[in-house]
């Protein structure tokens, strides 16, 4: 069973940068894999920020990116806010079979 | 406007079969690279893929619980029905349907809460 790692959580202070991360127990992630990430606040559905690695939807703030970075698909928030406060999950396929990672709270402090 | 709304029964007993209703809105089923997914959250967890259902019919499971799941569609009536056998408390979840265009998860319906008890 593949397995999707993320950061379990992450401290930022407001204005700061971050990165979260997604590793697949199969090796490295790639273009391929179609990384997905979106953002979920508490009690609400998640909403979707970035799809195909980097590409972002039109109500996705400039400040969040996607990238691969040493084997790993990456979100990288730059400019933090504090409504960035939330969990964040990303999303692997396998072929047309989908694997999430564990989600990462990020909490602005 | 896409609007995909989750139905079904809140509570279901163990062994029981729980059957989730998609009715979406906005979109149609029909276009290339169009599906639906269902994907679901138990209370405090994270997001689990279960399922997948394309414009031309064509079906993916999750491995772990490939067994228990079917998925189908009536593209008509615009709406994707999933259906997962033998539930047990563990399957306990808000149970989200979605959009999926090509490999984007655009939109996804408020979630519906089933709890096994």
């Amino acid at each position: 069973q593949t397995v999707v790692t993320q950061e379990p959580s992450l401290t930022v202070s407001p204005g700061g940068t971050v990165t979260l991360t997604c590793a697949s127990t199969t090796g490295a992630v790639t273009t391929g894999s179609f990384p997905n990430w979106f953002q979920q606040r508490p009690g609400q559905a998640p909403r979707p920020l970035i799809y195909s690695t980097y590409n972002k939807y039109s109500w996705t703030p400039a400040r969040f990116s996607g990238s691969l970075l040493g084997g790993k698909a990456a979100l990288t928030l730059s400019g933090v806010q504090p409504e960035d406060e939330a969990d964040y999950y990303c999303l692997l396929y396998y072929g047309a079979e989908g694997v999430f990672g564990g989600g990462t709270k990020l909490t602005v402090l | 406007q896409v609007t995909l709304r989750e139905s079904g029964p809140a509570l279901v007993k163990p062994t029981q079969t729980l059957t989730l209703t998609c009715t979406f809105s906005g979109f149609s089923l029909v276009p290339s690279g169009t599906s639906v997914t269902w994907i679901r959250q138990p209370p405090g967890k994270a997001l689990e893929w279960l399922a997948r259902i394309d414009w031309n019919g064509d079906k993916y499971y999750t491995t772990s619980l490939k067994t228990r799941l079917t998925i189908s569609k009536d593209t008509s009536k615009n709406l994707v029905v999933l259906r997962m056998t033998t539930m047990d408390p563990v399957d306990t979840a808000t149970y989200y349907c979605t959009r999926v265009q090509e490999s984007r998860i655009e939109n996804w319906g408020q979630g519906t809460v089933v709890t096994v008890s």
